[in-house]
């Protein structure tokens, strides 16, 4: 088993939908957790970073992390064709090495 | 953009030769990192850096090693390609550990071994 499962894809959704973007972990010990984007044929670059439980909002992006279920979440608002990339979450203990989901391709159609 | 460069972009190789990744910053950042991303698999770390010619391995660093002899270069070498080495291999830098989160990622070397 993975210590990080992240649903592959591809999620398809219109213009102005409400996006939601989830990973699970095994590992209790995780504190650090991260979204990342990726257009294609381009390497990641980092979204969201939140420490340990709780919400953070950044413009149309929302991170959550529910460590009770061990189960973070990225919601995008209002999605644009933009938007069209692939969602990698990521998490690390401390001052460990992250550990990548493998990965969500959006597509947001006009 | 963060100063990141990677050399080669593309590469197609045969199985059994040697192979040099290269990857060069420009952000005087202590941390390097070599990972592997394939279909099913997401970002795979092979080996990192976290100081000039201080260097341990992640979780798939078989077959591969590194060297870091400048702050700003740092090496991924396949002693002998095997075709389970295709791949897009992407170099990160960071200014401090992993717990910030903050990598910064090259624009990835995608190497075909035939």
């Amino acid at each position: 088993q993975k210590e990080v499962e992240q649903d592959p894809g591809p999620l398809s959704v219109p213009e102005g939908a409400i996006v939601s973007l989830n990973c699970t972990y095994s590992n209790s010990a995780f504190q650090y957790f991260m979204w990342y984007r990726q257009y294609s044929r381009k390497g990641p670059e980092l979204l969201m970073y939140t420490y340990s439980s709780g919400n953070k909002e950044d413009g149309r992006f929302t991170a959550q992390v529910d460590k009770s279920s061990k189960y973070i979440s990225l919601f995008i608002r209002d999605s644009q064709p933009s938007d069209s990339a692939t969602y990698l979450c990521a998490m690390t203990r401390s001052t460990d090495k992250l550990i990548f989901g493998t990965g969500t391709r959006l597509q947001v159609f006009p | 953009d963060a100063g990141i460069t990677q050399s080669p972009r593309h590469k197609v190789t045969e199985t059994g030769t040697p192979v040099t990744l290269r990857c060069h910053q420009t952000e005087n950042h202590r941390y390097m990192y070599w990972y592997r991303q394939d279909p099913g698999h997401g970002l795979r770390l092979i080996h990192y850096s976290y100081g000039v010619k201080d260097t341990d391995k992640g979780e798939v660093s078989d077959g591969y090693s590194v060297s870091r002899s400048k702050t700003e270069d740092f090496l991924l070498t396949l002693e002998s390609a095997t075709s389970s080495q295709t791949s897009v291999y992407f170099c990160a830098i960071s200014e401090r550990d992993a717990s910030t989160g903050e990598l910064f990622f090259g624009e990835g070397s995608r190497l075909t071994v035939l």
